[in-house]
């Protein structure tokens, strides 16, 4: 049981427009979503992420929404450029740090 | 200032040999792990560790063994290669400061043919 889905596996937008990337999640007991990008041959790296007791954040380009009462999360980039092409993970932060992680979404921004 | 260090690169196995996957921080965090990721899939949480002399199993730890002596070092052993196993391997490592986002490695492509 997959509890952390991200139902989209690719997405591809136009340079300067908004990316919308979304992932839901099963388990209640999840107090903290976080947000990974990773390009070919390296690994994942930190974006940006939420606390359960909030609704959104926003860090420059990139924003989180969290929506508990349906389990809902998405990640917004405005504007996308082309270096935001890689593979957007989402992971949910739970019980003793361990962090289960979506099956990614690859975004193609095309210039 | 290099964070996670994975060796070797690159690792091609026959079925049935053993190897260790290594792995060292430099940023004096107690928490690590290692993930496996297979294609179009997400990271598996094979392994855990938080803090030396403690580990864990984590979603899939079956065919793989582990040891922490050191805060730096999580090495990941690989008792009888399996071609199931094949896949890349990150190892990734954080404060346990909750909640704490994982720095991973670059990560380790093994093959067992």
């Amino acid at each position: 049981d997959q509890q952390v889905k991200q139902n989209s596996p690719s997405l591809s937008v136009q340079e300067g427009r908004i990316s919308i990337l979304n992932c839901d999640y099963t388990n209640s007991m999840f107090d903290y979503f976080l947000w990974y990008k990773k390009y070919p041959a390296e690994g994942p790296t930190f974006l940006i992420s939420i606390s359960s007791i909030k609704d959104k954040n926003e860090d420059g380009r990139f924003t989180v929404f969290l929506n508990k009462s349906a389990k809902h999360l998405s990640l917004h980039i405005v504007p996308s450029q082309p270096g935001d092409s890689a593979v957007y993970f989402c992971a949910a932060y739970g019980n003793a740090g361990k962090s289960t992680f979506g099956d990614g979404t690859t975004l193609t921004v095309k210039p | 200032n290099a964070g996670v260090t994975q060796t070797p690169k690159f690792q091609v196995l026959k079925t049935g040999q053993s190897m260790t996957l290594q792995c060292a921080q430099d940023m004096n965090h107690e928490y690590m792990s290692w993930y496996r990721q297979d294609p179009g899939m997400g990271l598996r949480l094979i392994h855990y560790s938080v803090g030396a002399g403690i580990t864990d199993q984590g979603e899939v730890p079956n065919g793989y063994n582990v040891s922490r002596s050191t805060t730096e070092d999580f090495p990941l052993r690989l008792l009888s290669a399996a071609p199931s196993q094949t896949s890349v391997y990150f190892c990734a490592s954080s404060s346990t400061g909750l909640p704490s986002p994982l720095h991973f490695g670059n990560g380790t492509r093994l093959t067992v043919t």
